[in-house]
């Protein structure tokens, strides 16, 4: 099992510029999540999905948009990226949203 | 509100006991998990706790809950440097839904 996994590892992109993270799990889990993490600030969730086909708004989705279209992957993308999404980005997958959730190894973003 | 709070540092010796300290706003939290953070890695449980439970140990780690004051903690027996970490507690929030409410995180420093 490789668990939760996340491409790419880093990315450097000039303001403006789009991209897409990409988020795969093999526990077929139902549960997916996008955080973001900042110093002093934990984690804080930007989208999450219930399902295939299904996504929701989380803490700070501003900026971002999100897509479940298979249950093993879910895509995270910024249309335009500012500075201010200058981050480490954490994808994390669960059984149910009672559970202990399972993380990636993490997506360090900068936006110059 | 919503809101996990710990505070930010901890320093002790190698072989020493370290508690980590989180409170936390929903008393009707069914599950309350720690997690550990490797530096560049994502989140990894630890361990966690149920509501209905006081105590629990396994191993180095001792859980403790106090339901009246929503506080819990996380002590490591015999502290070593493999243990410097960063570490979130983190509690299911009920608000008609779910949700997963991370703290900001204990950054734990060991001095060898």
């Amino acid at each position: 099992n490789a668990g939760v996994t996340q491409t790419p590892k880093f990315r450097v992109l000039k303001t403006g510029q789009s991209m897409t993270l990409l988020c795969a799990q093999d526990m077929n889990h139902e549960y997916m999540y996008w955080y973001r993490q900042d110093p002093g600030m934990g984690l804080r969730l930007i989208h999450y999905s219930v399902g295939e086909g299904t996504t929701a708004k989380g803490e700070v989705p501003d900026g971002y948009n999100v897509s479940r279209l298979k249950k093993q992957n879910f895509l995270l993308g910024l249309e335009s990226a500012a500075p201010s999404q200058t981050s480490v980005y954490f994808c994390a997958s669960s059984y149910s949203q009672k559970r202990e959730q399972y993380f990636g190894p993490g997506t360090r973003l900068t936006v110059t | 509100g919503e809101d996990v709070e710990q505070s930010l540092f901890l320093s002790v010796r190698e072989g020493d006991s370290s508690v980590i300290n989180c409170t936390y706003t929903d008393s009707s939290s069914t599950y309350l998990y720690w997690y550990k953070q490797e530096p560049g890695a994502g989140l990894q449980l630890l361990t966690y706790i149920f509501s209905n439970m006081d105590m629990k140990q396994d191993q180095r780690l001792t859980v403790l809950l106090n339901k009246k004051d929503k506080h819990l903690s996380l002590r490591i027996a015999d502290t070593q440097t493999g243990d410097s970490a960063i570490y979130f507690c983190a509690e299911i929030y009920t608000s008609g839904t779910y949700k997963y409410i991370f703290g900001t995180g204990t950054r734990l420093k060991v001095l060898a």
